[in-house]
């Protein structure tokens, strides 16, 4: 079974505060995802990492920044915590396009609240 | 672009009857797409996929979904809902490029049972 795990399920950081949300797949995955999940938005892609050390925007990368140091690891960075930025956030993780398995495979999440 | 559209945020059925839930793409080439549904508290789990092979494709726990491209749509059926299957649901379209696998969500449709 795939197994797409997060470093933490819930977070409370206040304003202006670096956070760290860590995400570690056990597939040998080649691409990973975060995304934000609100309610009536259903779940925007922040960024996404097809290889290690490579990274790619998604739709709302405003205020983000990603790590991928090793194959297995991606990190999400909030570099200055908003309250706007108060959210569920979900990492994914699938084969790459040309192996033919489209699905992706999400973690539990993390509920961040930003104070 | 893609784009996902699901119509209803909120599903009530009673527990035997018919399950249906709505979704409508737009996307400018060929599209796979995807059911994922959320349990209280998890991450996605995969329910089916439409991959360009049978329109009619049959998922995990009962339901299937029909690809129709002449309606743009990728409606979810389950024809006796089980109190279990209480859940959000999120209809996705993939972007396909190089890099990866990119998912556009739909809102989502939070589905209630009624005993």
């Amino acid at each position: 079974d795939v197994k797409v795990t997060q470093s933490s399920r819930y977070l409370v950081k206040r304003t202006g505060e670096k956070v760290f949300l860590e995400c570690v797949q056990d597939m040998d995955h080649e691409n990973m995802f975060w995304y934000r999940q609100d309610p009536g938005l259903g779940l925007r892609l922040i960024y996404f990492s097809y290889d290690v050390k490579m990274k790619e925007k998604g739709d709302i990368p405003e205020g983000y920044s990603v790590s991928r140091e090793k194959k297995e690891r991606f990190s999400l960075i909030l570099e200055s915590a908003s309250t706007n930025q108060t959210s569920m956030y979900l990492c994914a993780s699938s084969l790459k396009l040309l192996q033919g398995d489209y699905e992706q495979y999400f973690g539990p999440g993390t509920r961040l609240t930003v104070t | 672009a893609q784009s996902v559209t699901q119509l209803g945020s909120h599903v009530s059925v009673s527990e035997g009857a018919l399950v249906l839930l709505r979704c409508n793409y737009s996307s400018s080439v060929p599209p796979y797409l995807f059911w994922y549904v959320q349990y209280p508290n998890q991450g996605l789990q995969l329910l089916l996929k439409y991959t360009s092979a049978a329109t009619l494709v049959k998922g995990i726990n009962g339901f299937e979904a029909e690809f129709k491209k002449s309606e743009t749509s990728f409606h979810l059926t389950k024809p006796s809902a089980h109190m279990s299957d209480a859940a959000e649901y999120f209809c996705a379209v993939s972007a396909f490029k190089a890099a990866g696998n990119k998912l556009t969500f739909g809102g989502g449709t939070r589905v209630l049972v009624k005993p």
